[in-house]
């Protein structure tokens, strides 16, 4: 059975960095086309795709959000942990962590059920 | 960065009708194209992958089509359940990205 689950700080100051990780189950960091990507939510508002991580290591980042996001996977906790630096008022989301299955046509299959992070002074 | 652009952002349906809802990509995208259901408060579900596959255990009243630019989602004849927000998202090329979605609503 697959799982992902999502945590971290449910309140950080502006300015502050954000660690978010996904614990996953029922498949392997290590192995395949897998990966893991984070894709945030603010409230009322789309789907907005951050980064992602493959068992090969190799990973991508948001554009404009590069400087600021820093993904990696620990296999051996089978984690994978989302950095975001000098966070904003405007970084409010809910953030979902998600399993890619790659290979030719990548999709996300799994998600985790979100966690609520506020950015509030 | 490929912007995908959906259309409308919200309709007014009924049970029964036949949707359907586009998107469309800045550049081709081959079919290279996925489509998620989100109900409130719950995270997206993949109803669509590779622009016209049916994700295991979907119901076939939803279909997908298109290729290049130009996709879209089918609902043959809509249920309760599925009243939900639909998002298409390119995974053509790195940074992969969403539409702003379509709401379906009642």
């Amino acid at each position: 059975q697959v799982t992902l689950k999502e945590s971290g700080p449910v309140l950080v100051k502006p300015t502050e960095t954000l660690t978010l990780t996904c614990t996953v189950s029922g498949f392997s960091l290590t192995t395949g086309v897998m990966g893991v990507s984070w894709i945030r939510q603010p409230p009322g508002k789309a789907l907005d795709w951050l980064a992602h991580i493959f068992s090969n290591d190799d990973k991508s980042y948001s554009t404009s959000l590069k400087s600021r996001l820093t993904i990696s996977k620990d296999t051996s906790k089978s984690q994978v942990v989302l950095i975001m630096t000098n966070m904003d008022p405007v970084d409010t989301a809910t953030y979902y962590c998600a399993r890619i299955v790659g290979g030719e046509r990548p999709l996300f299959d799994y998600w985790g059920q979100g966690t609520l992070v506020a950015v509030s002074s | 960065d490929i912007q995908m652009t959906q259309s409308p952002s919200s309709l007014s349906a009924s049970v029964g009708d036949r949707v359907t809802f586009t998107c469309r990509a800045s550049q081709s995208i081959s079919n290279y194209l996925n489509w998620y259901q989100q109900k409130p408060g719950k995270a997206p579900k993949l109803l669509i992958y590779a622009a016209s596959s049916l994700q295991s255990g979907v119901p076939s009243r939803f279909s997908g089509s298109g290729s290049g630019t130009d996709f879209t989602l089918t609902i043959g004849s809509l249920q309760p359940e599925d009243f939900a927000t639909y998002y298409c998202q390119q995974c053509y090329s790195a940074p992969w990205t969403f539409g702003q979605g379509t709401k379906v609503e009642i």
